[in-house]
């Protein structure tokens, strides 16, 4: 298993400025991924990350509004860029381990962010 | 392509009865399904898993889920609801060429004292 931590847990931002998302894992991973959870909404992935090499970002996400580092296998941040109301949602990291299933993804508790 | 459809965004039940959330998926792949949970303002918690094995899989807290090929289902099933069952639940799909895992819209169970 992983425990995965996530700062900040919740925070209230002014629209145009930016928030860095850190994502802690308690062991090394090959894969973290990043998704974004709307009000009401499911789960969706934002960008695969993994160590040594640039983020891999899904149809409809954007390095430039989304930059994401991974420096380590234990840590990631992901950045949501020049804020608007619409990026008002949870945040989620996750990582690939293997575990009771295989190939299993944990999840961190998210980050609830809100745009004004 | 993959996607799932949970059919029932909301489900009521009374303590003590069988739960059932339902969930078909579409996949090109022989796909990997999953049951995940989020209780409020928590993450989200492993339920299941089926990955080709056994198609009745046992999951955590009394919870389990049978892979129906020819009814391309996977409806996940609790013969007993407890109080602290009430949360989210999201029938998720992978498979093909990544882990990429692909969520269900979620289904919202209350339970009844």
């Amino acid at each position: 298993s992983a425990v995965i931590s996530q700062k900040p847990s919740r925070d209230i931002c002014q629209r145009g400025t930016s928030l860095t998302i850190q994502c802690q894992v308690d062991s090394q991973v090959t894969m973290m991924f990043w998704y974004r959870q709307q009000p009401g909404q499911s789960l969706t992935l934002i960008a695969t990350a993994n160590q040594g090499s640039e983020a891999t970002y899904e149809s409809g996400f954007v390095i430039d509004k989304f930059p994401i580092s991974r420096p380590n296998l234990t840590f990631s941040t992901l950045t949501v860029s020049n804020m608007s109301p619409e990026d008002s949602s949870i945040y989620l990291c996750s990582v690939e381990t293997s575990g009771t299933f295989h190939n299993e993804q944990f999840f961190g508790p998210g980050t609830r962010l809100t745009v004004l | 392509a993959q996607s799932v459809t949970q059919l029932d965004s909301h489900v009521s039940v009374s303590e003590g009865t069988p739960v059932l959330l339902r969930c078909n998926y579409s996949s090109s792949y022989s796909p990997s399904l999953f049951w995940y949970v989020q209780h409020p303002n928590k993450g989200l918690q492993l339920l299941l898993k089926y990955t080709s094995a056994a198609t009745l899989v046992k999951g955590i807290n009394g919870f389990e889920a049978e892979f129906k090929k020819s009814e391309t289902s996977f409806h996940l099933t609790k013969p007993s609801a407890h109080m602290s069952d009430a949360a989210e639940y999201f029938c998720v799909v992978t498979g093909g060429a990544t882990n990429k895992l692909i969520f269900g819209t979620g289904t919202l169970l209350a339970v009844q004292p």
